[in-house]
């Protein structure tokens, strides 16, 4: 069965600090995609990144990078210099990219910025 | 923007009241879902559709049922609704047809059953 663990429920931080979130999975495909989403206090939810399980490169966008490890199962994301607006909570997600594209989330991850 | 509504965002019922929410897409998606978010739960799939008329259930479907007679519009019915059917409901499309496998999301309705 799949699954996905974000062992941090909330963190906490105060502006400008680095900040890596952790999401574990749990999968018996060999083909699949991960997933973080966004969710700030406005409460919509909003795609950051999708990873295929063929592609561990690392991805950086701005501020953000996340860091794919297949051998421990984990798709880590870095938020480096917060900022207040990075607030929300944050999903991690796996699909196993079959034909209903069904997504399994982790728990969330809350974090706070402090100014 | 995937072009996505849903209709109420907020409702307040009682307990044994059927409810109806509505998802419309505007740009011919042909998956739909329904995931239900709940605190320590993350999100959890409730109801999917793969085409017009077409749908399977997900992992909490027990106490919902869904319809989709247009491609634009997937309807989550509750039919008698319960307290513990109290959550935030989100719809969301993919098409993965088009070789989009990313899952986006509406605005969610919150869902209060007294």
């Amino acid at each position: 069965a799949q699954k996905v663990t974000q062992a941090q429920t909330e963190i906490s931080v105060v502006e400008k600090e680095d900040v890596t979130l952790d999401c574990v999975y749990e999968t018996r495909d060999t083909t699949y995609y991960l997933f973080w989403y966004k969710q700030p206090p406005s409460g919509e939810l909003v795609f950051l990144i999708r990873r295929n399980s063929f592609d561990e490169q690392n991805e950086i966008s701005g501020r953000y990078s996340w860091n794919f490890q297949k051998s421990t199962s984990s798709f880590n994301f870095t938020i480096t210099a917060s900022q207040v607006v990075d607030s929300a909570v944050y999903f991690c997600a796996l699909s196993d990219g079959g034909a209903t594209n069904k997504l399994i989330f982790g728990t969330g991850t809350l974090l706070a910025v402090q100014p | 923007d995937a072009g996505i509504t849903q209709s109420p965002r907020h409702k307040v019922t009682e307990t044994g009241t059927p409810v109806t929410l509505r998802c419309h897409q505007t740009e011919n998606h042909r998956y739909m879902y329904w995931y239900r978010q709940d605190p320590g739960h993350g999100l959890r799939l409730i109801h999917y559709s793969y085409g017009v008329k077409d749908t399977d259930k997900g992992e909490v479907s027990d106490g919902y049922s869904v319809s989709r007679s247009k491609t634009e519009d997937f309807l989550l019915t509750l039919e008698s609704a319960t307290s513990s059917q109290t959550s935030v409901y989100f719809c969301a499309i993919s098409d993965r047809g088009r070789g989009f496998d990313t899952q986006y999301f509406g605005p969610g309705t919150r869902l209060t059953v007294l």
